[in-house]
């Protein structure tokens, strides 16, 4: 059964980098057709940040396009998020999600960061 | 870019059944699959519906989905306690070039 982990600092500060990882277990990351970031700022809805594919091309949010770069390593099988020029508005649960058969249909458990001095 | 837009809450008694409305545009939900998805309270989304009106493996039969022109609808029949929580879809949007969540809808069983 595929996992996902989030992990990365809780806490991050204004104009800083926010900079996430997901690790991958119990399959290989190429087993996903593509994967995304989602976040959710506190007491609100989810928010699609950009998703990359199995063959490396990313879509982003045009809201967020101009901060964020996803990567995949396969030999890590994991993949990263990078979300610059943070501010409070950054402030969120974030998940990964694999789109294995169906879009989104393994999630992370999602990981807190706070944009804070 | 419209986003797609579902009521903030609904409710029912136990065995009750639950319609959840998620209305977008040509762009999005009038142009493409949707999906649905069950927040349950302080855990990761989990896929629900997908294509429309298709269940994943071990998603009970009381969910069921559909879309129709412009709007879909998430419908839970025979409502139990443990389906409180947060409800989403979420398709993509031509003129976005991305995906777009619906608002998202809270369920509480009375």
């Amino acid at each position: 059964q595929v996992q996902l982990q989030e992990s990365g600092p809780g806490l991050v500060k204004p104009s800083g980098t926010l900079s996430l990882t997901c690790a991958v277990s119990g399959d290989s990351i190429s087993g996903a057709n593509w994967w995304s970031w989602v976040r959710q700022s506190p007491g609100k809805g989810l928010e699609w940040i950009g998703e990359i594919s199995r063959g490396g091309g990313s879509i982003y949010n045009p809201s967020l396009r101009s901060r964020v770069t996803m990567s995949v390593d396969t030999s890590k099988n994991q993949l990263s998020l990078k979300l610059n020029s943070v501010t409070a508005a950054d402030t969120a649960v974030y998940y990964c999600a694999g789109s294995f058969r169906y879009a989104f249909d393994i999630w992370g458990q999602g990981t807190m960061v706070t944009v804070s001095s | 870019q419209s986003v797609p837009t579902q009521p903030p809450s609904a409710s029912g008694t136990p065995g009750q059944r639950v319609s959840i409305s998620c209305s977008g545009s040509s762009s999005n939900i009038g142009g493409n699959a949707v999906n649905w998805y069950q927040q349950l309270p302080g855990t990761a989304p989990k896929l629900l519906i997908y294509t429309d009106n298709h269940r994943p493996s071990g998603v009970p039969d009381r969910f069921s989905g559909s879309r129709s022109g412009t709007s879909a609808s998430l419908a839970i029949s025979g409502l139990q306690s443990e389906d409180e929580g947060d409800y989403y879809c979420v398709a993509w949007d031509d003129s976005l070039r991305g995906r777009v969540f619906g608002t998202g809808t809270r369920v509480t069983v009375l």
